[in-house]
């Protein structure tokens, strides 16, 4: 079975702080690929890294890095010294090989930076 | 500029009323995704469809129905018999990739309300 879970359903920061939000994900397949979203008040869905499950280079842009461990089955993402802008909901998605492209996304987690 | 357009932002519906929702896009993709949003949970898929005049029902396809007789154009129509239907609507749509690896783009999302 495809899964993918979100643990913390909530986070609340104080601006500046880091913060770390979990994934954790299940999948048979080899192939496989993971993502993140942004989900700002407004509704839409900002992508945010797509990583396939051949690459498990971490990568940093900027105030955002992720962690990509195949042996724990997590990709977690982290953001450095949070700012208010980046209260959103966050959710990871999982994407197995094939042709339907079908995206299973976790539960998501809501992010609150406060001032 | 590209993307994805869907219509109306809001939508209200008294019960017993079939609605549908529009989701346009101009970026020459061919696959498409309605997704289903509640709050507190992630992205469930409704329908997909990776070519016109083709459509495959996804999770919770159930009350719900799909056309794509336009390559630019995904409508969904939220029947009397979906139970519950009040919820946030995500379009979206796939390019496709060497190796089939894709990108999605979403919509700014349609939320409905049954009175």
């Amino acid at each position: 079975a495809q899964k993918v879970t979100q643990a913390q359903t909530e986070i609340s920061v104080v601006e500046k702080e880091d913060v770390t939000l979990d994934c954790v994900y299940e999948t048979r397949d080899t192939t496989y690929y993971l993502f993140w979203y942004k989900q700002p008040p407004s509704g839409e869905l900002v992508f945010l890294i797509r990583r396939n499950s051949f690459d498990e280079q971490n990568e940093i842009s900027g105030r955002y890095s992720w962690n990509f461990q195949k042996s724990t089955s997590s990709f977690n993402f982290t953001i450095t010294a949070s700012q208010v802008v980046d209260s959103a909901v966050y959710f990871c998605a999982l994407r197995i090989s094939g042709n339907t492209g079908k995206l299973i996304f976790g539960q998501g987690t809501t992010l609150q930076v406060k001032p | 500029d590209g993307g994805i357009t869907q219509s109306p932002k809001y939508l209200f519906r008294k019960e017993g009323q079939n609605v549908t929702l529009s989701c346009e896009q101009n970026l020459n993709h061919d696959a498409m995704y309605w997704y289903r949003q509640d709050p507190g949970q992630g992205l469930r898929l409704i329908y997909y469809s990776q070519i016109v005049n083709d459509f495959q029902k996804g999770d919770i396809a159930e009350g719900y129905s799909v056309s794509r007789e336009k390559k630019e154009s995904f409508p969904l129509t939220v029947t009397s018999a979906q139970k519950n239907p009040t919820a946030f609507y995500l379009c979206a749509s796939r390019d496709y990739l060497a190796g089939g690896f894709g990108s999605w783009f979403f919509g700014p999302g349609t939320r409905l309300t049954v009175l």
